[in-house]
């Protein structure tokens, strides 16, 4: 069962655009990654937070966690064709000791040149 | 450094038949995980390996799946027999322990089966 719902399912913007992608998640974690997918790359990790932290920024990329309301935002800065690709969230939790990741079906976003 | 290597990275068998894939983690990593990754859908573990025993292989298909890391490093993920609904993309990742460290992924096999 995939534990992250990641929305928009997908997102068209502009080059030099800002892009908003959110995740939201049924139970407790301990911890949350992103990580994005395209076709000459592979899957590859972008960023990880915490349970206890709330905001993480990482060059044009910025996470903000809310556990409270169990969900976390991506946001990518000024756009470039290169970003196209499909970002993923995956948590781990509750409990347990050994970091097995969910992921969820992930946001396709395209930026147009 | 050099990353996560798989093989092959395309194969097409006949439903009832067996495939196997092979991973080679980089070099230090203890953690190996063995995903699936269904067309449209975010990876799904299906074994965890920290070093060469087992962590969690609760969504691994027992019947028909399994998987052995020798000597801690290289792992193989085998099916027998195939179904249709196994086509996907096996994606094998690596990480330096088993604590909550990046995932560094392979570029995946895709199997069709027919």
């Amino acid at each position: 069962s995939q534990q992250g719902e990641e929305d928009p399912q997908a997102l068209s913007i502009q080059e030099g655009e800002n892009a908003t992608m959110n995740c939201s998640y049924k139970t407790s974690i301990n911890n949350l990654q992103w990580y994005r997918q395209n076709s000459g790359r592979g899957l590859v990790h972008l960023i990880l937070i915490r349970s206890n932290e709330r905001e993480k920024h990482s060059g044009r990329l910025r996470v903000t966690l809310d556990t409270s309301k169990k969900s976390s935002s991506l946001l990518i800065t000024a756009s470039r064709a290169a970003d196209t690709a499909s970002y993923f969230c995956a948590t781990d939790g509750p409990g347990g000791s050994n970091y097995k990741l969910t992921f969820g079906k992930g946001t396709l976003l395209t930026v147009n040149p | 450094e050099a990353g996560v290597a798989q093989s092959p990275r395309y194969k097409i068998i006949e439903k009832r038949q067996s495939v196997a894939f092979w991973c080679n983690p980089i070099s230090g990593h203890a953690t190996l995980y063995w995903y699936q990754q269904i067309l449209g859908q975010g990876p799904k573990l299906l074994i965890q390996f920290q070093n060469n025993g087992v962590v969690d292989d609760s969504q691994l298909p027992k019947d028909r799946f399994s998987a052995e890391r020798l000597k801690g490093v290289d792992s193989t993920l085998k099916i027998q027999p195939a179904k249709l609904e196994d086509s996907a993309v096996y994606l094998c990742a690596s990480s330096w322990g088993g604590g909550p460290f990046e995932q560094y992924f392979g570029p995946g096999t895709r199997l069709t089966v027919t």
